[in-house]
């Protein structure tokens, strides 16, 4: 088992463009977390999964930002319409209960 | 809205030195959780504490949750150099997603 990964690893993206991230946690963790983090600060929750089952969404979630996680495996998170502000490190994490562990997280930065 | 203040925000210290960070909140979480983070990588969990008043050690790291459970410290002993890094705390929440809430973090800087 090679842990969390992220890809891609890097994205640069112009304001208002479309961007995908994928996520693919520990085989057998059944739950899987997004979060996003800005500079200097700690990571700020944003969805949760429990299975293929959304369970819990952060407000900072707005209408641009999807995710997914078909078949209770790998998942996606989607952000239409980039905004500047939207220039972070997505980092997603698997757990079995308590503890995560996080991939590497995608760094995306919008011009 | 639940918060977990962090302090010290930044620290450098020489090798040898002892150092405590600390975490606080006036909220209640399920469980405590430390992690240490390296510039462009994810954090990575350092130990998960759930009983008021437990202490945890690992190697030259102790680590405490207050009796109350709203609060906690990581004490480093004979801080090494492999040391420096971004410190966090999460606190869990309650409710079953156990989703977290972090401190911003305390930079750590050991000197050789």
């Amino acid at each position: 088992d090679t842990g969390v990964s992220q890809d891609p690893r890097h994205k640069i993206t112009k304001r208002g463009q479309n961007v995908t991230f994928r996520c693919d946690p520990i085989s057998e963790h059944n739950r899987l977390y997004w979060y996003r983090q800005t500079l200097g600060q700690g990571p700020e929750f944003l969805t949760y999964f429990q299975n293929e089952a959304q369970l819990e969404k952060s407000r900072l979630l707005s209408d641009r930002f999807s995710a997914e996680r078909p078949k209770g495996s790998f998942s996606t998170l989607e952000i239409q319409r980039t905004e500047q502000g939207d220039s972070a490190m997505y980092l997603c994490a698997s757990s079995p209960t308590r503890g995560y562990t996080f991939g590497s997280g995608t760094r995306l930065t919008v011009v | 809205t639940q918060l977990l203040e962090q302090s010290p925000q930044f620290l450098s210290i020489q090798e040898g030195e002892n150092l405590t960070v600390y975490c606080n909140s006036s909220s209640v979480f399920s469980s405590l959780q430390w992690y240490r983070q390296e510039p462009g990588e994810g954090p990575v969990l350092l130990v998960t504490v759930v009983t008021g008043g437990e202490v945890k050690k690992l190697k030259r790291l102790t680590f405490q949750f207050g009796d109350a459970r709203k609060d906690s410290s990581l004490h480093i002993t004979a801080a090494q150099p492999g040391d420096t890094g971004l410190y966090l705390c999460a606190g869990g929440t309650q409710g079953g997603s156990e989703k977290l809430v972090f401190g911003k973090g305390t930079k750590l800087t050991v000197n050789p």
